[in-house]
């Protein structure tokens, strides 16, 4: 089945200490995206990228760093420069024009 | 710039009871528009789109929505709660001048269904 695969489900991240969250679609989709999801405050965009090697900052990009190297990747570091990075992340993927296809998240929580 | 207001962040309706979500958004060319609904612990399914045919639209799990330029809205209905549509649900915009691929969401209302 075609789709959108986000791992871990579950992060725990010390202090100090960048990590990355995998997002890999199998759709053919040109484009990718990365959001945060707080409580009562919606989806924030991250980073999108619509083309191979080549993204653009969301409304939240600091603080965080991503890469598109391959059309189906499209991984996600939370970098030690995000003070406050406890949230749900969600990734998702499109054609123009069409609805995003979102994986099932990853939660992330500081130890 | 393009936005999108949900008029209420938490919705309670009895089973069986009428489901009305709001939803009005800001563009300045003709919008795309989407809703979304989320489960606990998991990403967001598509219930339906707009894309300037048919102004009613018909998604799954008998939902529906109707775009009415004129108001600058795209409610979502359904006639009939069930226990099981209790979510979150999410409106969205997308428009050609973002490139077709940017999409903007509401904040979102969360549905609770009362037996």
């Amino acid at each position: 089945d075609g789709g959108i695969t986000q791992s871990p489900k579950y992060l725990f991240r010390k202090e100090g200490q960048n990590v990355t969250l995998s997002c890999e679609q199998n759709l053919n989709h040109d484009a990718m995206y990365w959001y945060r999801q707080d409580p009562g405050q919606g989806l924030r965009l991250i980073y999108y990228s619509q083309i191979v090697n080549d993204f653009q900052k969301g409304d939240i990009a600091e603080g965080y760093s991503v890469s598109r190297e391959k059309k189906e990747s499209f991984p996600l570091t939370v970098t030690s420069a995000q003070k406050n990075p406890t949230a749900f992340y969600l990734c998702a993927s499109s054609m123009r024009n069409q609805p995003q296809h979102f994986g099932d998240g990853t939660r992330l929580s500081i130890l | 710039a393009q936005s999108v207001t949900q008029l209420g962040s938490h919705v309670s309706v009895s089973e069986g009871a009428l489901v009305l979500l709001r939803c009005n958004y800001s563009s300045s060319v003709p919008p795309y528009l989407f809703w979304y609904v989320q489960y606990p612990n998991q990403g967001l399914q598509l219930l339906l789109k707009y894309t300037s045919a048919a102004t009613l639209v018909k998604g799954i799990n008998g939902f529906e929505a109707e775009f009415k330029k004129s108001e600058t809205s795209f409610h979502l209905t359904k006639p009939s709660a069930h226990m099981s549509d209790a979510a979150e649900y999410f409106c969205a915009v997308s428009d050609h001048i973002t490139g077709g691929f940017k999409t903007i969401f509401g904040a979102g209302t969360r549905l609770f269904v009362k037996a």
